[in-house]
């Protein structure tokens, strides 16, 4: 079966640090990997999406970086960050092709930047 | 573009209580549509689904029906249980975003015992 893997699960770091999220996917090849962001009270964001390594799409200018270095691999990233980028973050995968289906997320990674 | 509008919430009912939570949408072609449920601190879980017009996805006392005349997707529950307080969310995927997962706002539900 397949199972999609987020760490860490909280994290708080100092502003101007460095950020790396890391998800990881099992029992399935070529996925569709994304990264979303749940700000306080508020809905989603589809941060980055990709549709194979080294393919990575930007859905809105940010702060913030993704790269997949392996094909069920997608690490978020940022050189320094700001109080902005806090927030709740989460790895999805989907099957390719295949609108009919859903996305399957990870537990999510709570980030406060202070 | 695809969108998605979710009735604003919090919303809050009593235990056995009868649950509606309003979806539309906006999309071109035959989208499928979802229903996701948050639980607090913790990530997303799909919790039903309708692939083509007039399906009725359901799950743990849950449904909803694909209603493409009138562009929507409404939950609901006959009596909810304090353990389904969450946030719920609305989402799409096909139209013009082919394979990207388009959601509503969330809508957080309390269920007081």
């Amino acid at each position: 079966s397949q199972t999609i893997h987020q760490w860490p699960a909280t994290l708080v770091q100092p502003v101007g640090s460095p950020l790396s999220l890391e998800c990881t996917v099992e029992g399935t090849s070529n996925p569709n990997l994304y990264w979303y962001r749940q700000a306080a009270g508020r809905g989603l964001q589809l941060l980055f999406y990709s549709v194979g390594i080294g393919q990575i799409s930007s859905e809105v200018p940010q702060n913030l970086s993704a790269s997949r270095p392996q094909d069920r691999q997608f690490i978020l990233s940022s050189k320094k960050l700001l109080l902005s980028d806090s927030g709740f973050y989460l790895c999805a995968w989907s099957l390719v092709p295949g609108a009919g289906g859903g996305y399957t997320f990870g537990s999510g990674t709570r980030l406060t930047v202070v | 573009g695809n969108s998605v509008t979710q009735m604003e919430g919090p919303v809050t009912l009593s235990e056995e209580a009868f649950l509606t939570i309003n979806c539309t949408y906006t999309a071109t072609g035959y989208p499928s549509l979802f229903w996701y449920v948050q639980y607090p601190g913790e990530g997303l879980q799909l919790l039903l689904k309708a692939t083509k017009a007039d399906d009725k996805g359901s799950n743990k006392g849950f449904e909803a029906t694909y209603r493409k005349e009138t562009t929507s997707f409404h939950l609901e529950k006959g009596s909810v249980q304090v353990s389904d307080s969450a946030v719920y969310f609305c989402a799409l995927r096909g139209g013009t975003s082919y394979g990207k997962l388009t959601f509503g706002q969330g809508t957080i539900l309390t269920v007081h015992p």
